[in-house]
């Protein structure tokens, strides 16, 4: 079945240093999306991609869609404490599978 | 416009009990998905559901685990019989179209623990 894989599972940086997340689908997805979720709190969606290529920016996320359409990535610019949380990928297939997560962890 | 609603927000249920957990969509949404997310893990698709249908239900175990959303009132995912593994944070979304073009909206979630 489909598979949606995450790197890295687990970040601790410093706040003002960059992140990034890495999402690989096992098979060709339509579109993908991601979700943010704080400690103890429910996924909060964050931004589609739809097009092969495609790259989106919120403030200091930068979000792109592989041209295979199979990964994706985040990438946050100067994080901050406000940053902390799991990041999840969902990728459409034949249903919305997330990903394993990656779990931002930033120091002051 | 409220969000997804679901409660209760945290059951504690004994082995062998019956757990109902609820979700109201936003409004106008008639998509409706469950998931179970277990501690530090990543969310689990389970159900897919429309007034009145289920559309995949795919992620479900077929035993003990039911799931609804009738023309009137909320969703209810039903776990009977439930065990120590049934501990799970689980989380309704709730969509507006068809399910690849739009954003599931998620709700705060129902913290399910198994005693």
């Amino acid at each position: 079945g489909q598979q949606v894989m995450q790197i890295p599972q687990y970040q601790h940086v410093q706040e003002g240093e960059d992140f990034t997340t890495y999402c690989n689908s096992s098979t060709t997805l339509s579109n993908i999306q991601w979700y943010k979720q704080r400690p103890g709190g429910h996924p909060v969606f964050l931004i589609q991609l739809v097009k092969s290529g495609e790259v989106k920016k919120q403030k200091r996320l930068t979000f792109q869609f592989g041209e295979a359409k199979k990964n994706s990535s985040l990438h946050i610019t100067a994080t901050q404490t406000t940053d902390v949380g799991t990041y999840f990928c969902a990728g459409w297939g034949k249903k919305l599978v997330f990903g394993t997560g990656t779990r931002l962890l930033v120091s002051p | 416009n409220a969000g997804v609603m679901q409660n209760p927000r945290h059951l504690v249920r004994r082995r062998g009990q019956e757990a109902r957990l609820r979700c109201s969509p936003m409004k106008g949404h008639s998509h409706v998905y469950w998931y179970r997310q277990l501690p530090e893990e990543g969310l689990k698709f389970m159900v897919y559901l429309q007034k009145e249908n289920i559309i995949d239900e795919s992620g479900m175990p077929k035993e003990r685990f039911s799931a609804e959303f009738p023309k009137e009132g909320p969703s209810i995912l039903r776990i009977q019989q439930v065990v120590r593994g049934d501990s799970a944070a689980y989380f309704c979304a709730s969509s507006l179209r068809d399910r690849e073009l739009d954003t599931q909206y998620f709700g705060p979630g129902t913290r399910l623990t198994v005693l």
